[in-house]
């Protein structure tokens, strides 16, 4: 069965610090990656994707995330956070062979202090 | 860059009436999609729609729901008699067809919340 996991409900860090969100996943066929971010009261906001090729990928506003196949986990990275990167954050995977439904983890909030 | 539009963005209802909510996915996609958030907790999916059928159903999307594309333009969700428990935050969403592109991520509405009281 296709799934993902986000273990930690929330993130805490100081602004200026590495941050780090988890994700892990669970497909039968290829996986497709994404992390989503959600500001309060929006929609779902695209940050980036992996579907082949060099397991770092990088998005937007600095964020990056690493492909590790063994471990079957995304995690999402940031060198330096700021406190307006406060939000809640959504893994997702899509089966490359089948593009009827993206699988979403259950969120993370990241909470970033001045 | 486009977005997929949702209206309205927010909706009161009784409990027991029917509600349609819109949706206008980007121009060239032909995959649609439709989850729901219950008070910014996880994103549920619901339905994904392809070429004028449902493709994929979850099992929230019971007989009180149905997806239709009626013009060529509109994606709707209809609820045909709302619950309590229907409120939620209904987000839509569309990606493109394999190879045109930005084609492996589903580009979302900025939701519809539904109060059922």
């Amino acid at each position: 069965a296709q799934s993902v996991a986000q273990p930690e409900d929330q993130v805490n860090v100081a602004e200026g610090n590495p941050l780090t969100v988890k994700c892990t996943y669970s497909v039968s066929g290829n996986p497709y990656l994404f992390w989503y971010v959600q500001y309060p009261n929006r929609g779902l906001q695209f940050l980036l994707k992996y579907i082949t090729g060099d397991n770092l990928v990088k998005g937007s506003y600095g964020f990056e995330a690493e492909f590790n196949k063994s471990q079957t986990s995304f995690h999402l990275k940031k060198p330096s956070a700021l406190v307006s990167d406060s939000a809640l954050y959504f893994c997702a995977v899509r089966d490359g062979n089948n593009f009827n439904k993206f699988y979403f983890g259950s969120g993370t909030k990241l909470n970033v202090k001045p | 860059e486009p977005e997929v539009t949702q209206t309205p963005s927010h909706q009161v209802t009784q409990m027991g009436q029917e509600v349609i909510l819109r949706c206008v996915p980007i121009s060239n996609h032909l995959y649609f999609y439709w989850y729901r958030q219950i008070l910014g907790q996880k994103v549920e999916f619901l339905v994904s729609f392809y070429n004028n059928e449902i493709s994929e159903k979850s099992e929230i999307f019971d007989d009180q729901f149905s997806v239709e594309r009626p013009d060529g333009s509109n994606f709707t969700l209809k609820i045909r008699s709302t619950k309590l428990e229907d409120s939620a935050m209904y987000f839509c969403a569309s990606s493109a067809p394999w190879g045109m592109g930005r084609d492996t991520e589903a580009f979302f509405g900025q939701g519809t919340r539904l109060t059922v009281v």
